[in-house]
């Protein structure tokens, strides 16, 4: 069975640090993995997806099989990064969702 | 362009009640889905419909219809509102099956009193 899983509720850091938000994942085929990110009072966002290996507002992911993960990380974190990140796992036709990590970047 | 629009934004309801959640989408996708969103849950899926006629159930289905007679709308009902049903409700669509992501609507805060 599909399963996302975001081990972390609640991610502090100060502006400037590095950033690293788990996402987890338990699939038997090939995953194709998303991060969205919602900010405060705004709707869902889809922020990247593994395939396009793309870099967006700086951040990155890349999906390690192996580990079965899909971290999304940024270098440097700004203050307006702060939302709630969701990573999601899309399987015919469904997206599953993980419980989501808040990121709260301090000044 | 509108995107995906949702009505009502907010909704306060009594145990008993029904009442149906409108989704419209102006961007000709044909895959929409409902989700629900609860604390420490993240979102789960209700309802999705792959296109006009067409709907098939999610993980959480239960106390739920939708139809899809339009490429455009997909209307979520309650049928008979419980107060397990306070949440917050997304709609989202997609062109394709979805693996190209969402485009979500600003979401139907829900309460059942």
């Amino acid at each position: 069975a599909q399963r996302v899983t975001q081990p972390e509720k609640l991610l502090s850091v100060f502006k400037g640090a590095p950033v690293e938000l788990k996402c987890n994942y338990s699939y038997s085929g090939s995953p194709e993995l998303f991060w969205y990110v919602q900010y405060s009072r705004q709707r869902l966002q889809l922020l990247l997806r593994h395939i396009s290996r793309e870099s967006i507002k700086g951040f990155t992911a890349d999906l390690n099989k192996g580990e079965t993960s899909f971290h999304l990380k940024k270098p440097f974190a700004q203050e307006e990064d702060s939302a709630m990140y969701y990573c999601a796992l899309y399987n015919f036709n469904k997206f599953y969702f993980g419980s989501g990590t808040k990121l709260n970047v301090k000044p | 362009n509108a995107g995906v629009t949702q009505t009502p934004k907010f909704q306060v309801l009594k145990t008993g009640q029904s009442m149906t959640l409108q989704c419209a989408q102006d961007m000709n996708h044909e895959y929409m889905s409902w989700y629900r969103q609860d604390p420490g849950m993240g979102l789960r899926l209700i309802h999705y419909s792959v296109g006009a006629g067409i709907t098939d159930q999610g993980e959480v289905p239960n106390g739920y219809n939708v139809s899809r007679s339009t490429t455009e709308d997909f209307p979520l009902r309650l049928l008979s509102a419980a107060p397990s049903q306070t949440s917050v409700y997304f709609c989202a669509s997609s062109l394709g099956q979805g693996k190209e992501g969402y485009t979500f609507g600003s979401g139907t805060r829900l309460t059942v009193v």
